[in-house]
């Protein structure tokens, strides 16, 4: 187990492209989210993933933004449009859930940061 | 809703000096609550959670931290602070039994010699 893959590690791009994050979870792990982090925040909470199914996504994923999940192992997260405030670090994460279990234990990979010029 | 606040963007310490990094939640509900570390250019690393079972809980690395339900904190403690401690701390709570977590803004240590 290699654990939580994020490619490409760093984008730099202008203002106005389109760009796409990858990240592979661990293999036995059911659910899948993104966060993205700026300079001096903690990292906020952008959507996640049970198997394939988009079960919540914040407020701050505007319509700019998409992930997918398709067959509910790798995920890709999407940015049109780019603007030079969608410059941060994206984490993904994955987890093992449980119908009973309560504490989820988030692996975190290390994260693709974006640099909007 | 469930949310953590963290006291101090930045501690510095001096090597051997113990280390304190203060957490207050907000939750409706009994909270599963965490510290994770992260190192300049890697990813999130679990320190240590809290899930019920016991109020005082050790982490790796040394770390440990208490939960306090009448002050509603969990603050993570370390005794004796070494270089290789300097890092962001965060903690966090889950937002509800089994979904995402939120997460404070982050303590950044640092530590002298």
């Amino acid at each position: 187990d290699t654990g939580v893959s994020q490619d490409p590690r760093h984008k730099i791009t202008k203002r106005g492209q389109n760009v796409t994050f990858r990240c592979d979870p661990i293999s036995e792990h059911n659910r899948l989210y993104w966060y993205r982090q700026t300079l001096g925040q903690g990292p906020e909470f952008l959507t996640y993933f049970q198997n394939e199914a988009q079960l919540e996504k914040s407020r701050l994923l505007s319509d700019r933004f998409s992930a997918e999940r398709p067959k509910g192992s790798f995920s890709t997260l999407e940015i049109q449009r780019t603007e030079q405030g969608d410059s941060a670090m994206y984490l993904c994460a994955s987890s093992q859930q449980g119908v009973h279990s309560g504490a989820n234990v988030l692996t975190f990979g290390a994260g693709s940061r974006l640099t909007v010029l | 809703a469930q949310s953590v606040t963290q006291l101090g963007s930045h501690v510095s310490v001096s090597e051997g000096a113990l280390v304190l990094l203060r957490c207050n939640y907000s939750s409706s509900v009994p909270p599963y609550l965490f510290w994770y570390v992260q190192y300049p250019n890697q990813g999130l690393q679990l320190l240590l959670k809290y899930t019920s079972a016991a109020t005082l809980v050790k982490g790796i690395n040394g770390f440990e931290a208490e939960f306090k339900k009448s002050e509603t904190s969990f603050h993570l403690t370390k005794p004796s602070a070494h270089m290789s401690d300097a890092a962001e701390y965060f903690c966090a709570v889950n937002r509800q039994a089994g979904t995402a977590l939120i997460f404070g803004k982050g303590t950044t240590l640092s530590v002298s010699s």
